[in-house]
């Protein structure tokens, strides 16, 4: 069975740094992209970007480009997102998903990780 | 890149068919057939129900389906029951080398 599992819900202090994984399993974790979807409190869906974990060719929203990093270890089936300074903004529920092809559909998702910033 | 937009809110009785619309212009959704709907029910992760424009992934009800024309796509669900209550997005790719979600639709199932 394919399979993304992500990390558990963390709480942090706005400044603080931050790393979330997404675990794959029950498929190549190289031969499919792995993205990332932001749903604030209450919103819709937001697309962050994507990487592909084989030669690490990730992609960014506008929107996002410079705010997060995407990375992957290959050697664990493990894709990452990560912020070097988190906001209250930042809030939000985070969904890791597969994609065969980057600009296509995303099969399955994780189950999400929730980030609280708050002072 | 703007949010594709879809109708806050849809409802139908069990049974009835509703259409949910996606618009977008012709540099996403009236430009490529990388069109895909989303279901999401509280508190859970999105599932992926049309991809393509009209495909239903193994283990989608073939109530559900999907199509394009022009600038708009369109998931219809016939046979309305009371399990398809939940929140719909629709999603692109765009000329701008990314992707889209729509603004999503409430379907409420009377």
């Amino acid at each position: 069975e394919v399979q993304l599992v992500q990390s558990g819900a963390e709480v942090k202090k706005p400044g603080e740094s931050l790393k979330i994984s997404c675990k794959g399993s029950g498929y190549s974790f190289t031969s499919y992209w792995i993205g990332w979807v932001r749903q604030m409190p209450g919103k819709g869906l937001e697309w962050m970007g994507i990487i592909y974990p084989g030669d690490s060719d990730t992609r960014y929203s506008p929107s996002f480009q410079g705010q997060v990093t995407i990375s992957a270890d290959k050697s664990i089936s493990t894709a990452y997102l990560q912020w070097s300074s988190l906001k209250a903004s930042d809030t939000a529920m985070y969904y890791c998903a597969r994609a065969a092809e980057w600009l296509n559909w995303f099969d399955p998702w994780g189950q999400g990780t929730l980030v609280t910033v708050s002072s | 890149q703007s949010a594709l937009t879809q109708p806050a809110s849809v409802s139908g009785s069990p049974g009835q068919s509703i259409t949910i619309s996606c618009t977008g212009t012709s540099s996403d959704v009236g430009g490529y057939n990388y069109v895909s709907w989303y279901q999401q029910h509280p508190g859970k992760a999105p599932k992926l129900m049309i991809y393509e424009v009209s495909n239903r992934p193994s283990g989608v009800s073939n109530r559900f389906s999907g199509s394009k024309s022009g600038n708009t796509a369109s998931l219809t669900i016939s046979g309305l029951q009371a399990e398809d209550e939940a929140d719909y997005y629709c999603s692109s790719y765009t000329s701008s080398s990314t992707k889209v979600f729509g603004t999503g639709t409430k379907v409420t199932v009377l």
